[in-house]
């Protein structure tokens, strides 16, 4: 089983949209969850983090975390085809220096 | 602010060439990362280092070789590359305190 798991998708939604994006992960001790964008041909950029259950909000975008069912969401609200992008679940671990674990990302494409 | 810079940026080499990746940060993060990024794989761990001097291993660290005798700088060296080495090489830092990882542009390194 991988540490972090995502929908590869892809994933269409439509221009103004909310799009929602999941991640699972199997280290239950686990406290540290991030999502990062990565445009095609680019690095990672960190666009939330989350470290409580709950929702945490951040403009247009919301991150979703259920620690009891180890799941972590994004939902991106209004989506804009400047969203269009791979996103990556990222959830630390607790071994070696807390480094972190990826998911193989989902890709979303927002269609005008 | 230059922030985490790598070069070469594109490396075509042949197998069983010794390849050099170099990565340097100006933040003076304490730790540093490499990460390989594959089709199916996504980001991968292959090497950290939590100080000057302190390396460890992370998930695929066979066929490379990390040093660090500066905080700034930490080259990944493929001894004799494989064209299983085929990759986007992504160099990464973070506080000691953080969990937040800074990611550099990425190597493209391809072995014909």
């Amino acid at each position: 089983q991988k540490e972090v798991e995502q929908n590869s998708g892809p994933l269409s939604v439509p221009e103004g949209a909310i799009a929602s994006l999941n991640c699972t992960y199997s280290d239950r001790v686990s406290q540290s969850f991030f999502w990062y964008r990565q445009y095609s041909g680019k690095s990672p950029e960190l666009i939330m983090s989350i470290y409580s259950n709950g929702d945490k909000e951040d403009g247009r975008f919301t991150a979703q975390l259920n620690k009891a069912s180890q799941y972590v969401s994004l939902l991106i609200r209004d989506s804009q085809p400047s969203d269009s992008a791979t996103y990556l679940c990222a959830v630390n671990s607790q071994t070696g220096a807390n480094n972190l674990f990826f998911g193989t990302g989902t890709r979303l494409t927002v269609i005008p | 602010d230059a922030g985490i810079t790598q070069s070469p940026r594109y490396k075509i080499t042949e197998t069983g060439r010794q390849v050099t990746l170099m990565c340097h940060q100006t933040w003076s993060h304490s730790y540093m990362f490499w990460y390989r990024q594959d089709l199916g794989h996504g980001l991968r761990l292959i090497y950290y280092s939590a100080a000057a001097d302190i390396t460890d291993k992370g998930e695929v660290p066979d066929g490379y070789v990390v040093s660090r005798s500066k905080t700034e700088n930490f080259p990944l060296t493929l001894e004799s590359a494989t064209r299983s080495q085929t990759s986007v090489y992504f160099c990464a830092s973070r506080t000691g305190q953080g969990n937040t990882i800074y990611f550099g542009e990425g190597s493209w390194l391809t072995v014909v």
